[in-house]
């Protein structure tokens, strides 16, 4: 099976850098991505990491280490409207071709100004 | 392009009854899901589809059933609901994975469903 690690909260002020960890157990590996969520509303899709290294996308970058079975979610700048819940998904090797999405139980980010 | 939509976005049931919730998406994407999310729980899969007529069950299948006619369209239906029930629905639809196309990676979700079994 599946299972993915995250830290539950982190607390970091207005301006700052902050990482998200993400340790995962699987028996295939098809990609980490990234989710973000915001109070009340639905996940969207931040980064998809398929091969070791760093992704970036403006403010935020998103690390790979499959030797590891490691990943990171970097958010520089950090801005109040940061604050919300992210969370790091792997595929699995059901699903068709492709994997279902399974998700960790999420971080939730609160930006302090 | 709407995206994904649910309906209805608030439900309110008594234990057994059913209900169907409702999801659709006008991307022509071939793989849509459903999920549900509880509090300190994350995002847990109910059931899938890679296309029009095949579905499979995910981590959480109990008490739903779904079904795939149409690629657009892929209902969840509750058969006899219960308190445990209660959570928030999320159905979402992506592309085939492709390797050499990284935007097929990204999994698109509707607004979702707030239920409560009373």
């Amino acid at each position: 099976g599946q299972s993915l690690e995250q830290p539950s909260e982190v607390t970091a002020v207005e301006g700052a850098i902050v990482q998200i960890n993400c340790t995962y157990q699987t028996s295939g590996f098809y990609g980490l991505s990234w989710y973000q969520q915001h109070d009340g509303g639905a996940p969207t899709f931040l980064s998809y990491n398929g091969l070791d290294g760093l992704e970036e996308t403006g403010r935020f970058s998103s690390f790979l280490s499959r030797s590891d079975s490691y990943g990171y979610l970097l958010l520089q700048e950090l801005q109040m409207k940061d604050s919300a819940s992210y969370f790091c998904a792997v595929r699995d090797r059901y699903g068709g071709s492709q994997g279902n999405l399974i998700f960790g139980k999420g971080t939730k980010l609160s930006v302090k100004p | 392009n709407a995206g994904v939509t649910q309906t209805p976005k608030f439900q309110v049931l008594k234990t057994g009854q059913s209900m169907t919730l409702q999801c659709a998406q006008d991307m022509n994407h071939e793989y849509m899901s459903w999920y549900r999310q509880d509090p300190g729980m994350g995002l847990r899969l109910i059931h899938y589809s890679v296309g029009a007529g095949i579905t499979d069950q995910g981590e959480v299948p109990n008490g739903y059933n779904v079904s795939r006619s149409t690629t657009e369209d892929f209902p969840l239906r509750l058969l006899s609901a219960a308190p445990s029930q209660t959570s928030v629905y999320f159905c979402a639809s992506s592309l085939r994975v492709s390797p050499t196309r990284s935007s097929s990676y990204e999994q698109y979700f509707g607004p979702g469903t707030r239920l409560t079994v009373t």
